[in-house]
């Protein structure tokens, strides 16, 4: 089955304490990127990659960092965690070299609460 | 800069009326325009991709149209059904920038049995 994955799925965590949420695609998509969620703000881009080795910061990249080491895999790392990084993740995965656009893919999301 | 507005912002309707939602957006230089499912703190399932040169999109119970002239898309739910009840996020996709995609903040649906 096609799919984003995410892990874990909920998170509780103090401040200060690092940590990482791993995000893997099956479907061999170059694009990924990570998003988060907070009411009245909607969804926002923290940091997307093109294809390995490519990244590059989105609307809200500060307080976060992300690798792409191989394709499958982007991991969000949250080095030093503040409360105001409590809120609802989303990895996204899509394909890319198109001049239509393609459809993009959700992960189930990551509930971090930052105490 | 893409801005995605989402207009009502919730709605209440009675089961089997149709639902209308409608999303509109500020730049029509776009790849295509992508419509979501959200149940409360639950993952973001695509229902609807319109690329730019389509008019509309159908599966199911469920039609997108896409006016990018004006920067106007609607969804439409025939014969909506408690289960229908969730958010619904317009998001598209820019052809400038990094193309990201830009998302509305949501119209919040429920379907009153």
């Amino acid at each position: 089955e096609a799919q984003v994955t995410q892990n874990p799925r909920y998170l509780i965590t103090v401040t200060g304490k690092k940590l990482t949420v791993t995000c893997s695609q099956n479907m061999n998509h170059e694009y990924m990127s990570w998003y988060r969620q907070d009411p009245g703000l909607g969804l926002r881009q923290i940091y997307y990659s093109m294809n390995v080795e490519v990244t590059d910061k989105g609307d809200v990249p500060e307080g976060y960092k992300v690798s792409r080491k191989e394709k499958r895999n982007f991991p969000l790392i949250l080095e030093s965690p503040s409360p105001n990084q409590t809120s609802l993740y989303f990895c996204a995965s899509r394909e890319t070299g198109s001049h239509l656009g393609n459809e993009q893919f959700f992960g189930p999301g990551t509930r971090l609460t930052v105490l | 800069k893409q801005e995605v507005t989402q207009i009502p912002a919730a709605l209440s309707v009675p089961e089997g009326e149709n639902l209308v939602l409608n999303c509109s957006f500020t730049d029509s230089a776009i790849y295509n325009l992508q419509w979501f499912r959200q149940d409360p703190g639950k993952g973001l399932t695509s229902l609807l991709l319109i690329q730019s040169s389509q008019r509309e999109q159908t599966s199911g119970r469920l039609n997108a149209s896409l006016d990018k002239s004006s920067g106007r898309s609607t969804l439409y739910i025939a014969a909506s059904q408690p289960g229908d009840s969730a958010t619904y996020l317009c998001a598209v996709r820019p052809i400038y920038g990094n193309n990201r995609l830009a998302f509305g903040k949501g119209n919040q649906v429920v379907v009153i049995p």
